[in-house]
């Protein structure tokens, strides 16, 4: 079975500071990749996926991914964070041979923005 | 509409009443998917479905969680003689189909449920 592991569950960083979040997952293949964003009160949206080509993908808000399958790793990163980046960040790992394509959540981690 | 709607928007019952939560989908998806996250965790998978069919009901915890889905829209999850450990944000989600595109979850806002 796959699984996620996020090992930040808190970071904070100072507004247009650069940012890395960390993901780890476990999957025997290559799996289906997804970073989302929960901001407070509010439902998940999704930032970026990976599926296959391009292990660097791009995504809304100026967010973007690297997939490393050396370090079964999927960073997000942002050159320069911004006050309303202030949420909770999701990475999720789907099977692609899972018929029901249903998504293991990591932990989340929680970035805070010092003005 | 626009995106995936969950209804109510909080809902707070005793322990040992039954709720219901109800889910919009994207207009067109046809697999829709619940979650459940507990204050301060990620996501736990609940039950998916493709259709109108549950092939994947794995993550139901209890006997007392159903969940259907008619006319290929509209899903209920069900919860009966609710417990204190049910109270969580259950999240719904839609995908066009089950594997185009990895599958690409599209999340509505949740239900907030608390059990007193």
């Amino acid at each position: 079975a796959q699984s996620v592991t996020q090992p930040d569950i808190h970071i904070t960083v100072s507004e247009g500071a650069s940012l890395e979040l960390r993901c780890n997952y476990s999957y025997g293949a290559t799996p289906y990749l997804f970073w989302y964003v929960q901001s407070p009160g509010q439902g998940l949206q999704l930032l970026l996926k990976y599926f296959s080509g391009d292990t660097l993908v791009q995504g809304i808000k100026g967010f973007e991914a690297e997939f490393k399958r050396s370090q079964s790793s999927f960073n997000l990163r942002k050159p320069s964070v911004h006050w309303s980046d202030a949420a909770e960040y999701f990475c999720a790992v789907g099977a692609r041979n899972n018929a029901g394509n249903m998504l293991t959540f990591g932990g989340g981690t929680r970035l805070m923005v010092k003005p | 509409g626009a995106g995936v709607s969950q209804s109510p928007s909080n809902k707070v019952t005793e322990k040992g009443k039954d709720v219901e939560l109800r889910c919009d989908p994207i207009s067109g998806h046809t697999a829709l998917y619940w979650y459940r996250q507990r204050l301060g965790q990620g996501l736990e998978f609940l039950i998916y479905f493709q259709g109108n069919s549950a092939p994947d009901k794995s993550g139901l915890p209890s006997d007392r969680f159903s969940a259907e889905r008619t006319g290929e829209s509209v899903s209920t999850l069900t919860i009966q003689r609710t417990q204190q450990e049910d109270s969580a944000v259950y999240l719904c989600a839609s995908s066009l189909t089950r594997t185009s595109g990895g599958g690409a979850q599209y999340f509505g806002p949740g239900t907030r449920l608390l059990v007193l």
